[in-house]
Formats: C-alpha cells, structure tokens, sequence
C-alpha cells in the first residue's frame, strides 16, 4: 500500500532561519506529489505541487520543493522563514490518474519571531 | 466564490449516539472526498464521490459508517452508532472534473469527540 512519510513531527525554528520538511513515500510507479499547509484556524490549501518536468517546482510564499526519485523524496524547503510560517504542513502523494490523495502525519512549525 | 463548507465545527456525543456530519462542496465540483484525521496521526482517505456515485469507499472503517450525496452535492457522513475510536477531525473536500490528481479544496473539518 502506498505510504507517506514526514521525518520531522514538531519543527521550531527562529526567523529568518532556513527551513528543510522531509518527506517520504512508497510506491513503485509513477506518482504525483504536492505539499499542503495549513494555517492556524483556516483550512488546508495547497503550496505547491510536481506532476512532471522540472524536478524543482517552487510554490506560494517563497516554498520550492525537489522531487528525487531515486531517493522517492519530495522535502519542502524554504531560505528564510517568517513567522507567519507557522503552521502544520503535509506532504502527499497520488498515482497517475489517481483520485485518491494520500497524506503524511504532517508536520507542525512553529517560528518564533 | 464561497469554498467548501462543512457542519457542525464541533460535536461532542456519548458512545452510542447517531452524528451526522455534512459536506456542502464548492458548486459545480463533481468530486467529493471525505477524510480522517486521528489525533497527531495523517489524514487518511475515507471515501470519494463523483457526482451522487461513490467511486471508492475503500477508506470507510465499517459499516457504522454511511456516507451519501443525493442529487450529487452536499454529502452527509453518518456514525452510528458512534464508538470512542471514532473521534478525529473528519475533513471534506472537493475538485472540479474528471482530471486525476487535481488539487483538492478542503472544508475546515469537523471536530467529532465522542465520550
């Protein structure tokens, strides 16, 4: 069965300080790949995604993310946060022409300003 | 364009007793999906609609639970009856049309304890 994997539970970080989220999945075959967040009292919304081509797809608010296959890892990054960062994130996975969206743990930042 | 809304926020019930939570999705999107999340743990996938015909329900932990979406647009999820392991935030979402792999618009969630 397909899985995700998030290292990283509770993340603190100071402002300004560069912020890197492990993610994980397993599943053999071609997949599509998206990072979600969700702020403090709103819903989740979605940060970026990858479905082909450039391995490096850069999302909202100065997020990228890098797809290594080899590696099947899709870790969120970002050079310097801010502390409206704060938030909890979550990496998911879906196969080719799949509907069916599966999602990490998730991982809880907090920023402190 | 209102989002995806979702009722109650919160509900607090004993073991034993019926909820009903309901899922009114963005107009026009065909999918509907509805998800768990237990305390701390992911979101897991319970089931997906295209219009009023589900078209996965591998989620659904078991027969307690009942999902619907008559007329293909809101969707009510049903526990009955409601045991302790139930409670999480129970989260819908929706996306546009037939194209896997779209984003997903979510709902804040519904709270659901149950005691």
């Amino acid at each position: 069965a397909q899985s995700v994997s998030q290292h990283n539970h509770h993340v603190i970080l100071s402002e300004a300080a560069s912020l890197e989220l492990g993610c994980n999945y397993s599943y053999g075959g071609t997949v599509n790949l998206f990072w979600y967040v969700q702020y403090p009292g709103q819903h989740l919304q979605l940060l970026l995604k990858y479905f082909s081509g450039d391995p490096l797809v850069k999302g909202i608010k100065g997020f990228e993310a890098e797809f290594i296959k080899s590696k099947f890892s899709f870790n969120l990054r970002k050079p310097s946060v801010q502390w409206s960062d704060t938030a909890e994130y979550f990496c998911a996975v879906t196969t080719t022409g799949g509907f069916k969206t599966i999602f990490g743990a998730g991982t809880r930042l907090f920023v402190k300003a | 364009e209102a989002g995806v809304t979702q009722f109650p926020s919160h509900s607090v019930i004993e073991k034993g007793q019926t909820v009903t939570l309901r899922c009114d999705p963005i107009s026009g999107h065909d999918n509907l999906y509805w998800y768990r999340r237990v305390m701390g743990k992911e979101i897991k996938f319970l089931l997906h609609f295209v219009k009023e015909s589900k078209q996965d329900e591998s989620g659904m932990p078991n027969n307690r639970f009942l999902a619907e979406r008559t007329g293909g647009t809101y969707s009510t999820l049903k526990v009955q009856p409601a045991e302790l392991e139930d409670s999480g935030v129970y989260f819908c979402a929706s996306s546009p049309g037939q194209t896997p792999n779209e984003k997903l618009f979510f709902g804040s969630g519904t709270q659901l304890s149950v005691l």
